[in-house]
């Protein structure tokens, strides 16, 4: 079975600039969630989606949002890029929503923005 | 909110030499996983711990869930180079949401 997947894996952007992450889940499971990874501020939720529809939302700015398709893929879009946005960003799908469903993510995407 | 704090949040040791890392909140969890992050790659699970005062056995790492299911601790045995890496404690609330520890880098030297 094939794990998460994440496009692109490396991406550099301008200040001001938007940016559209990409994630596709392990076949099956229907939730994915998004997670930014920075050495500052460790591991910290962005959003889940289950079905189509938000469950989740962690504490960051409006110009952070996601969506979820019909086939349960996943994008994140950031608007108006800042230096701070410069991360790991992580997708991680699990067969339900909420953590006490096993969550696997897959091997991010590494956003610098310049 | 939910804080996880990990201790120690570097560790080096050398092959064959035991180690225990803590993930300590003064909040309850409905569970609690841990996982381990290589340079570049997505944290990959270990084991989820549900019920107070679990023990979990994987080979060499014994992972234990407090009894008020508060903390958690991960206990490594004979510590091998292919140990190195990021361990991270997550709880999850009854909310669904989930909260990462900041993280405890191993090295084990050869």
């Amino acid at each position: 079975k094939a794990g998460v997947t994440q496009t692109p894996r490396y991406l550099i952007k301008t200040r001001g600039q938007q940016v559209t992450l990409s994630c596709s889940p392990i076949s099956g499971h229907r939730s994915v969630s998004w997670y930014q990874q920075t050495p500052g501020q460790g591991l910290q939720f962005l959003f889940e989606y289950f079905s189509e529809t938000q469950r989740n939302k962690g504490n960051f700015p409006g110009r952070f949002s996601g969506r979820q398709f019909s086939n349960s893929r996943s994008e994140m879009n950031v608007s108006t890029l800042e230096l701070g946005d410069s991360a790991l960003y992580l997708c991680a799908s699990s067969l339900g929503w909420g953590m006490n469903y096993e969550q696997y993510f897959g091997p991010g995407t590494r956003l610098t923005v310049t | 909110t939910q804080l996880l704090e990990q201790s120690p949040q570097f560790l080096s040791i050398q092959e064959g030499e035991n180690l225990t890392v803590y993930c300590n909140s003064s909040s309850v969890f409905s569970s609690l996983q841990w996982y381990r992050q290589e340079p570049g790659e997505g944290p990959v699970l270990l084991v989820t711990v549900v019920t107070g005062g679990e023990v979990k056995k994987l080979k060499r790492l014994t992972f234990q869930f407090g009894d008020a299911r508060k903390d958690s601790s991960l206990h490594i045995t004979a510590a091998q180079p292919g140990d190195t890496g990021l361990y991270l404690c997550a709880g999850a609330s009854n909310a669904g949401k989930s909260t990462f520890g900041d993280g405890t880098t191993l090295t084990v030297k050869p």
